[in-house]
C-alpha cells in the first residue's frame, strides 16, 4: 500500500524567510508520481508539480523548489522569500500507474507567512 | 475551457436528510473522483470512476453513501440518511486518462449536517 507523511502539521514563518516543507513517501512500487498541491484559503486545491519516480533531478520554478531524493523516500518542497500569498495548506501526494492507483495524499501542512 | 465544477457550494442540511452532490468533470476527461476533506482525517478517497464505470468504491464510508456516473458530463454522490459525522468538504476531480495522472478540482461542496 501507499502511504505519505507529512510530519509538519503547521508551520509559522515571518515574510521572506525561506521555508521548507517536508514529504516521506511509502510505496513497494519502483515506478511512482509524486505530487505537491496547494489549497489557499479559499479552499480549491491547485495543482503545483508532478514528477515522476525516475527523474530526481531537482525542479525550480520561481520561488518555489522541489528536492526529490530517493534515497530517504522525500520529496520536499521549499518557498523561498515566502510571501503571506503563500500562506495555504500544501498537499504532497503520491499515485502508482500500475494497478492505476489513484492519488494518495499526506495530511497536508498548514503554512502561515506573517506580514 | 470550464474547470470541474461542483454543485452546489454549500450545503447545510439536518441530519436524516437525503443530500446530493452534483459535479461536471472536465470533458474529454475519462476518470471521475470523489474525495472527503477532513480535519481529522485529510483528504480520502472516497470513489472513482473510468469511463463511467466505478472502479474502487472501497473508501465509501457506509451503505448510506452512493455514488453514479450516469454519462461522461455528470456524476452524483449521494448520502442517505445524512449524519453529522458526514459534515466534510466533499472535492470532486477529474483527470484524462489513468487514475494515477494529475487530478484537476473542483472547488469543492462544505457540507454541514446539523
Amino acid at each position: 500500500a501507499q502511504k505519505v507523511t507529512q510530519a509538519q502539521t503547521e508551520i509559522s514563518v515571518v515574510e521572506k524567510e525561506d521555508v521548507t516543507l517536508d514529504c516521506v513517501y511509502e510505496t513497494r512500487d519502483t515506478t511512482y508520481y509524486l505530487f505537491w498541491y496547494k489549497q489557499p484559503p479559499s479552499g480549491e486545491l491547485v495543482f503545483l508539480i508532478r514528477r515522476n519516480s525516475f527523474d530526481e533531478q531537482n525542479e525550480i520554478s520561481g520561488r518555489y523548489s522541489w528536492n526529490f531524493q530517493k534515497s530517504t523516500s522525500s520529496f520536499n518542497f521549499t518557498i523561498t522569500a515566502s510571501q503571506v500569498v503563500d500562506s495555504a495548506v500544501y498537499f504532497c501526494a503520491l499515485s502508482v500507474p500500475s494497478g492505476n492507483t489513484p492519488l494518495v495524499f499526506g495530511k497536508g501542512t498548514r503554512l502561515s507567512v506573517i506580514a | 475551457d470550464a474547470g470541474v465544477i461542483q454543485s452546489p457550494r454549500h450545503e447545510v442540511t439536518e441530519m436524516g436528510q437525503e443530500v446530493t452532490l452534483r459535479c461536471k468533470p472536465i470533458s474529454g476527461h475519462n476518470s471521475l473522483f470523489w474525495y472527503r476533506q477532513t480535519m481529522m482525517r485529510g483528504l480520502e478517497l472516497l470513489i472513482y470512476f473510468n469511463n463511467n464505470v466505478p472502479i474502487d468504491d472501497s473508501g465509501m464510508p457506509e451503505d448510506r453513501f452512493s455514488a453514479k456516473m450516469p454519462n461522461a458530463s455528470f456524476s452524483t454522490l449521494k448520502i442517505q440518511p445524512s449524519e453529522p459525522r458526514d459534515s466534510a468538504v466533499y472535492f470532486c476531480a477529474s483527470s484524462p486518462g489513468q487514475a494515477s495522472e494529475k487530478l484537476f478540482f473542483g472547488s469543492g461542496t462544505q457540507l454541514s449536517v446539523l
